[in-house]
């Protein structure tokens, strides 16, 4: 069964650093693209953050850039996100998502763990 | 950066109803669009990729349309089940910017 697990939501203090974690079964890992959407409560989706397969390229949405750190470590089936400086507006579940390309080359988020919630408290 | 605007944000509808939800692109996108549904407390569910393919196990009630920069997801016969939030997703540009949402509630 292809699954992705998060791990590593907590409560931390403004100005404070966090690692979120999550695990890949069921599927070759090094071969996709993977990515990380968050959700404030009670708010839409907000997509943060991708890379690649071998974990060369890293993109970010504007409103984490500096602060936040995708990474991979393919020999472990393991997507990382590494949040620093974090303030109270980064509260939120945090997705991790397989990104896949379907027919006709089209590239959609096939599958999604089912969230970690982080939240930035004093 | 591409923005995705959804509308409505909110919507009211009945068992078997038919129902429709546009998407618009700030910027042309092909049909680089997908449709997501999110129900409370779980993870979004793919629908709809590349505007109008409908993803492996989804029910044939669900649709898309559209190329460019406007879309649409049609529901053709509301069932209990559907009844939850929906998003759309550009996958055009490097950031892979989403709508704000449509909550469909039972009127």
């Amino acid at each position: 069964e292809v699954q992705l697990v998060e791990s590593g939501g907590g409560l931390v203090q403004p100005g404070g650093s966090l690692r979120v974690s999550c695990a890949a079964s069921g599927f070759t890992f090094g071969n996709y693209w993977m990515h990380w959407v968050r959700q404030a409560p009670g708010k839409g989706l907000v997509w943060v953050s991708r890379i690649d397969s071998d974990g060369s390229t890293t993109t970010y949405a504007d409103s984490v850039k500096g602060r936040i750190t995708i990474s991979r470590d393919n020999a472990k089936n393991t997507l990382y996100l590494q949040m620093n400086s974090l303030r109270a507006e980064d509260t939120a579940v945090y997705y991790c998502a397989r990104a896949r390309v379907l027919s006709f080359g089209k590239n959609a988020f096939d599958t999604w763990g089912q969230g970690t919630m982080v939240t930035v408290s004093s | 950066d591409i923005q995705m605007t959804q509308s409505p944000s909110s919507l009211s509808a009945s068992v078997g109803d038919r129902v429709t939800i546009t998407c618009r692109a700030s910027q042309t996108i092909s049909t680089h669009l997908n449709w997501y549904q999110q129900k409370p407390g779980k993870a979004p569910k793919l629908l709809i990729y590349g505007a109008s393919r409908l993803q492996s196990g989804v029910p044939s009630r669900f649709s898309g349309s559209g190329s460019g920069t406007d879309f649409t997801l049609t529901i053709s016969s509301l069932q209990p089940e559907d009844f939850a939030s929906y998003y759309c997703q550009q996958s055009y540009g490097t950031l892979y910017t989403f709508g704000q949402g449509t909550k469909l509630e039972i009127k």
